[in-house]
Parts: structure tokens; sequence; C-alpha cells
């Protein structure tokens, strides 16, 4: 059965600081991991990663995915209060037509 | 102000009584999914549409009914076989049936109360 964790599962953590989520999957013939950030309703679209190694950037979000370790992480740098979120996983197989989404990671960021 | 709509934002059922939920989208979207969503369990799929007129089960299928008539429309009903039906509902839709690809966009979500 595929399967998606994340952690840590919630982080508290200072403005200014920098974090890094982390994703792992096992899944069957793998074909892309996405990122989406959801604030209080709608989960919202970060990043897709479908190669190793390469980093997607978006501002101070940054991710990268590491196939050999089935893992990726999303890196966040001078954190603001508006950064606070669940952070979701979600990974896609070859010729699925779903994705498989993590727990989440709780962040809260203290002014 | 192409989008997914969610409707109602809030619901509140007496245990027992169907429900149904509303998902719209004019993003011209093949595919579309319906999530429940519970405290520190993430998403979990309830039903997906690749195309009208045909749907399938995802992980949790069990207590809940979907149609798809229109390509715009996938309504989800709660139904009382559903044992713990209290939960956050997200509908998603992507351009195309392959999920893995093509990211999955939003609707703001419904909050369904039984009591």
């Amino acid at each position: 059965e595929d399967k998606v964790v994340q952690s840590p599962l919630s982080l508290v953590v200072h403005e200014g600081d920098t974090v890094t989520l982390n994703c792992s999957y096992e899944v069957t013939n793998f074909r892309s991991l996405l990122w989406y950030k959801q604030e209080k309703k709608a989960p919202t679209f970060l990043f897709m990663l479908t190669s190793s190694g390469i980093e997607k950037k978006s501002g101070r979000l940054s991710s990268i995915l590491d196939k050999k370790e089935l893992s990726s992480i999303l890196n966040i740098t001078a954190t603001q209060t508006g950064d606070s979120a669940i952070y979701l996983c979600a990974v896609g197989a070859q010729g699925a037509q779903k994705l498989v989404f993590g727990q989440g990671t709780r962040l809260t960021i203290n002014p | 102000d192409g989008g997914i709509t969610q409707s109602p934002k809030y619901l509140f059922r007496k245990e027992g009584q169907n429900v149904t939920l509303s998902c719209e989208q004019n993003l011209n979207h093949d595919a579309m999914y319906w999530y429940r969503q519970d405290p520190g369990q993430g998403l979990r799929l309830i039903y997906y549409s690749q195309i009208v007129n045909d749907f399938q089960k995802g992980d949790i299928a069990e207590g809940y009914s979907v149609s798809r008539e229109k390509k715009e429309s996938f309504p989800l009903t709660v139904t009382s076989a559903q044992k713990n039906p209290t939960a956050f509902y997200l509908c998603a839709s992507s351009a195309r049936a392959s999920g893995s690809v093509y990211e999955q966009y939003f609707g703001p979500g419904t909050r369904l109360t039984v009591t």
C-alpha cells in the first residue's frame, strides 16, 4: 500500500528562524511529489517535484527531492507569521489517477 | 474568475439524515476528487472522477455516494451509513485524469457537523 509520512507533525518556531519539513514515501512506480500549504481552508499548491536533486524555489520557500532516499524536504527561510499553516505532502504514482497525502506538518511561527 | 466553489461552508445535520455537499468548478478540468480531513490525519480520498458519468471509490468510500452528470459538478452525499461523518470535506480538480502529473486545485471546503 502506498504511504506518505511527514515529520515533524507539529513545529513551533520564532519569526526569522529557518525550518525544514520532511516528507518520506513508499510508492510503487513513483511519478511526482507535491507540496501544498493549507492556512485556513483550501490547500494551495506550492511545488511539484519529479526529478531528484533539482531544487525548486519560490521566494523564501524551496524544496528538493531525493529519489534514492525516497524523501523530500521543504525549507522556509526567514520565517514570518504568515507562514503559519499546515504543510501537506502528496505523492503520485505512474499511471495513477490519484495522489496519496501525508498527515501534514502544522507549523506555527511566533512573533 | 476561475475556481472551485463548495457550498455550504458549514453544515449541521442530525444523525440518520443524508446530506449532499456541493462542488462546482469552472476550470474546465476533467478530473474531480473528494477528500475528508480529520485532525492529525491529512487528506483521505473518498471518491474521484476522471470523466463525466464515471467515478471510482477512493480509500474511504463506505457511507458516501457521488455522481458526475456534468463536467463542472461533482456532488457528494454523506449517507446515514457513514459512522463518523463529522469532518472537513474538500473537493479538488485537476486538468487531466492523471492526478499524479497535474496538480490538484482545491475548493474552500465544507465543515460538516452531525449530532
